[in-house]
């Protein structure tokens, strides 16, 4: 089936303006999370959702990046004011809904350059 | 919260050889452990993982070893092809409602023809 898809692959931005990250995780998958990959870094943890319900944000590093996701499926992390140190691969995931189900499963990014 | 350090940044062995990734997590509730390989450009895909109530999986040449006590686990892959170059990248999920990953650094994988 389908994976995990993500829009729009690259994005290039001037400094101060806003952008919106899309996700589309795979159908019926419960879990979704947001992860910012660093040139050269492991992913780090951003938000989470169970459903439309943002459980879990620790991981937001300002008040400028915001995600949702209101029907539970789609999912966009959207920054505002955006900043150079903003530049790095915005990886979305998600998994199934039960215990048992660990694996998480990444879609290809999006790569955003902030000049 | 968790913190996961992975050892070498950099691996480079010939074809044939074996390859040894090393990662060590702090938090003892961390019970998830899954390696994921990622190669130029591409997005993260699974290739094994392990949970803490078993001290070892192996999957075909590539096998993972976990050591709770000593609270570290590694990444063997024998008879490495050039294929299996790419970045390795272990991790850690602590229990809990979200049980997100907290990733190690990653480790360059060059296999020389």
């Amino acid at each position: 089936g389908a994976g995990v898809s993500q829009s729009p692959r690259y994005k290039v931005a001037k400094r101060g303006q806003d952008v919106a990250l899309r996700c589309d995780p795979i159908s019926g998958h419960v879990s979704l999370f947001w992860y910012q990959q660093a040139l050269g870094q492991g992913p780090e943890f951003l938000t989470y959702f169970q459903n439309e319900a943002q459980l879990d944000k620790s991981g937001l590093p300002s008040d400028r990046f915001f995600a949702e996701r209101p029907e539970g499926s789609v999912s966009t992390l959207k920054i505002q004011r955006t900043q150079q140190e903003d530049s790095a691969v915005y990886l979305c995931a998600s998994r199934p809904q039960t215990l048992s189900q660990e694996t998480q499963y990444f879609g290809p990014g999006t790569r955003l350059l902030v000049l | 919260g968790e913190n996961v350090e992975q050892h070498p940044s950099t691996l480079s062995v010939q074809e044939g050889d074996s390859a040894v990734i090393k990662c060590t997590y702090s938090d003892s509730a961390s019970n998830y452990f899954p390696w994921y390989k990622q190669e130029l450009g591409k997005r993260p895909q699974l290739i094994i993982d392990i949970r803490s109530n078993v001290g070892e999986k192996k999957d075909q040449r590539i096998a993972v070893t976990l050591n709770k006590t000593a609270k570290h686990f590694s990444l063997h892959i024998t008879e490495t092809q050039p294929e299996d170059s790419a970045v390795y990248f272990c991790a850690a999920s602590i229990s809990g409602s979200a049980r997100q990953l907290t990733f190690g650094s990653g480790t360059q994988l060059t296999v020389l023809p």
